[in-house]
């Protein structure tokens, strides 16, 4: 079957303008994982929803990111006014059930470059 | 902050060679992955350890999770070029809702 996919996959933005990041998990997947990765760098956790619900933004690193679920499916991060350390690599994951220590499964992810 | 700490960062080896990577953390964690990612995708699980102690062989790497649950290992025999790509251990702890990566090891395997 289909696998999380994200679109864009590459995305250049001018410094101080808004994007808009989206994941497509997998069919039915309860969970749903945020993450940044700079380059040669493991990722870094930013956000999770159980469902619909936000239930840990703790890693999110100001205001200017805001991450959505509104249905429970389609997720939509977004970064508002983006500075040039915004630019990573942003990978979403999905994941069955709700207990955490089952396996995620990973998008490509998308590569934001601001300049 | 990335509370798990890999090495060696990089290592270049030729086929057929053995190789440990190490997963280090003063933390203690209810589980640990360890992640292959290549160039462009996202990373792929290749196992999960529970249990202090535990060893998992998957063909030809073999991991292996610290009596104290703080540490890890990455044992692979016989390296091939498919072997090539950044690996990752990831902790879960108990009272977290999100997996904690480590720094990662970036390995290439040439002819």
């Amino acid at each position: 079957g289909a696998g999380v996919s994200q679109s864009p996959r590459y995305k250049v933005a001018k410094r101080g303008q808004d994007v808009a990041l989206r994941c497509d998990p997998i069919s039915g997947h309860v969970s749903l994982f945020w993450y940044q990765q700079a380059l040669g760098q493991g990722p870094e956790f930013l956000t999770y929803f159980q469902n619909e619900a936000q239930l840990d933004k703790s890693g999110l690193p100001s205001d200017r990111f805001f991450a959505e679920r509104p249905e429970g499916s389609v997720s939509t991060l977004k970064i508002q006014r983006t500075q040039q350390e915004d630019s990573a690599v942003y990978l979403c994951a999905s994941s069955l059930v709700r207990e955490l220590r089952y396996e995620q499964y990973f998008g490509p992810g998308t590569r934001l470059t601001v300049t | 902050t990335q509370l798990l700490e890999q090495s060696p960062q990089f290592l270049s080896i030729q086929e057929g060679e053995n190789l440990t990577v190490y997963c280090n953390s003063s933390s203690v964690f209810s589980s640990l992955q360890w992640y292959r990612q290549e160039p462009g995708e996202g990373p792929v699980l290749l196992v999960t350890v529970v249990t202090g102690g535990e060893v998992k062989k998957l063909k030809r790497l073999t991991f292996q999770f610290g009596d104290a649950r703080k540490d890890s290992s990455l044992h692979i025999t016989a390296a091939q070029p498919g072997d090539t790509g950044l690996y990752l251990c990831a902790g879960l702890t108990g009272t977290a809702s999100k997996l904690t990566f480590g720094t990662g090891t970036r390995l290439q395997v040439t002819l």
